[in-house]
């Protein structure tokens, strides 16, 4: 099985409707992190948590929220979604301070139309 | 300006061929230097990561920093068909925060 996973791997919505996106991992890391990816404009750090009450904005936090329900799991969410939105998303996890090394989910593709 | 700077490419190249794949950053604060290798509909892996200046080999991968310069380069010799990814190339202060900054990508194709 697969050290991290997200769910759903694809999705399609509507503007204004709200979204959650979900990453659980196995690893026993404690520091998680969301991000975007989008042709031409690479990885973008949304959100990073280094446990369940530590939360960080990343580079570009606006029109999304996170919640870190376990250490296990970190949730990501588009209260209303817009059509620039649509990216792909990927759930990482690092452990201790190894920073260089992180381990990505296997992204969710998310369409808002 | 975004702090590592990657051409996208793409670049295609025939099996066998020496590839090289090179990024430019801005901040001389950064330590650590990676390359990621994405796979098509994949999330990254961690290919090679570099501390400091200097040379590191893995097999047919060599990545190279040079600090002075602020250039960081990925060769890969003899390659091979699954080869065929995005290469992100990422830098760190080092530090806790495990902010990475990316680069965008360069798309290689090898063609067999």
């Amino acid at each position: 099985d697969a050290d991290v996973t997200q769910t759903p791997r694809n999705r399609i919505t509507k503007t204004g409707k709200r979204i959650m996106l979900e990453c659980s991992q196995t690893k026993g890391h404690d520091r998680m992190y969301w991000y975007r990816q989008d042709p031409g404009l690479g990885l973008r750090l949304i959100y990073y948590s280094f446990d369940v009450k530590d939360i960080n904005k990343g580079e570009i936090s606006d029109g999304y929220s996170v919640s870190r329900q376990a250490q296990a799991k970190f949730s990501l969410s588009l209260e209303s979604a817009i059509p620039n939105q649509t990216a792909l998303y990927f759930c990482a996890t690092i452990e201790g301070e190894r920073s260089y090394e992180q381990y990505f989910g296997p992204g969710t593709r998310l369409t808002v139309t | 300006q975004k702090e590592v700077e990657q051409d996208p490419g793409p670049l295609s190249v025939p099996e066998g061929a020496i590839v090289s794949l090179n990024c430019t950053y801005s901040n001389s604060a950064f330590q650590y230097f990676m390359w990621y290798r994405q796979y098509s509909r994949k999330g990254p892996e961690l290919l090679m990561y570099t501390y400091s200046s200097g040379n590191k080999e893995d097999g047919r991968f060599t990545a190279q920093v040079d600090k002075s310069s602020k250039y960081i380069s990925l060769f890969i010799r003899d390659s091979q068909p699954s080869d065929s990814a995005t290469y992100l190339c990422a830098s760190d202060y080092g530090g806790s925060q495990g902010n990475l900054i990316f680069g965008k990508g360069t798309k290689l194709s090898v063609k067999p």
